[in-house]
């Protein structure tokens, strides 16, 4: 199968910071990535669908303006959480899709810690 | 947006058993997905299933479907501890691909 890469696997930011997460498809072009957010012991649940060249949809509830979503290529998407606080702390994951594919690609995804 | 849900929440067996896990949702689907998710882990992918198709099988696992019941199980044969993991059923509904929706998951157990 095709390969995600998510960049940070882990990462702890002092509350009020920006935090970068990137997601990158190594072997195919992925014209949508997803980003979903998981809580302990929790499901996942989509943020945004990042769509290259365009802007991202979010989800309702997902604030647009906190978690910024870039895809400026077909290889690679971007998630900020801005001005972080400790309610952000959580497990992001990325996923890849293509047109080629059916099945959906995910990164090894993220831990947030805001302290 | 549908939201699955996964019975039973929580199993535990031993080494050896079979574990079944069930997995419904509320909306027509193109397909259905099943992963695998070890603790703080990523996701990795175990079967897909269309919608058009009523059981699969890949080695160990056996995955059903009932669109008119809108469900589907997973059934994973003589378990071993490695399995010990969260399960989480997906569905695709859109036409972008991809779009998942997932249950709640169910965290088995596999005891040595």
């Amino acid at each position: 199968g095709a390969v995600v890469s998510q960049h940070p696997s882990r990462v702890i930011c002092k509350s009020g910071t920006s935090v970068k997460i990137e997601c990158r498809s190594l072997d195919f072009q992925a014209t949508t990535m997803f980003w979903y957010r998981q809580f302990p012991k929790k499901s996942l649940m989509l943020m945004a669908t990042s769509n290259e060249g365009s802007k991202a949809t979010y989800e309702q509830g997902v604030e647009k303006d906190k978690f910024l979503i870039n895809h400026a290529s077909l290889t690679l998407s971007t998630l900020t959480v801005t001005s972080a606080h400790p309610e952000d702390s959580s497990f992001y994951i990325c996923s890849a899709g293509d047109r080629l594919y059916t099945e959906a690609f995910f990164g090894q995804g993220t831990r947030l810690t805001v302290v | 947006s549908q939201q699955g849900e996964e019975d039973p929440q929580a199993l535990s067996i031993q080494e050896g058993e079979n574990a079944t896990m069930n997995c419904s949702y509320k909306t027509s689907i193109n397909n259905l997905q099943w992963y695998r998710q070890n603790s703080g882990r990523g996701l990795v992918h175990l079967i897909l299933i269309r919608s058009n198709e009523r059981e699969k099988h890949s080695g160990r696992l056996r995955v059903t479907l009932d669109t008119s019941k809108k469900s589907s199980s997973l059934l994973i044969t003589a378990s071993r501890a490695a399995d010990t993991a969260s399960y989480f059923c997906a569905t695709d509904a859109g036409t972008s691909g991809s779009r998942l929706t997932f249950g709640e998951g169910t965290q088995l157990t596999v005891n040595p």
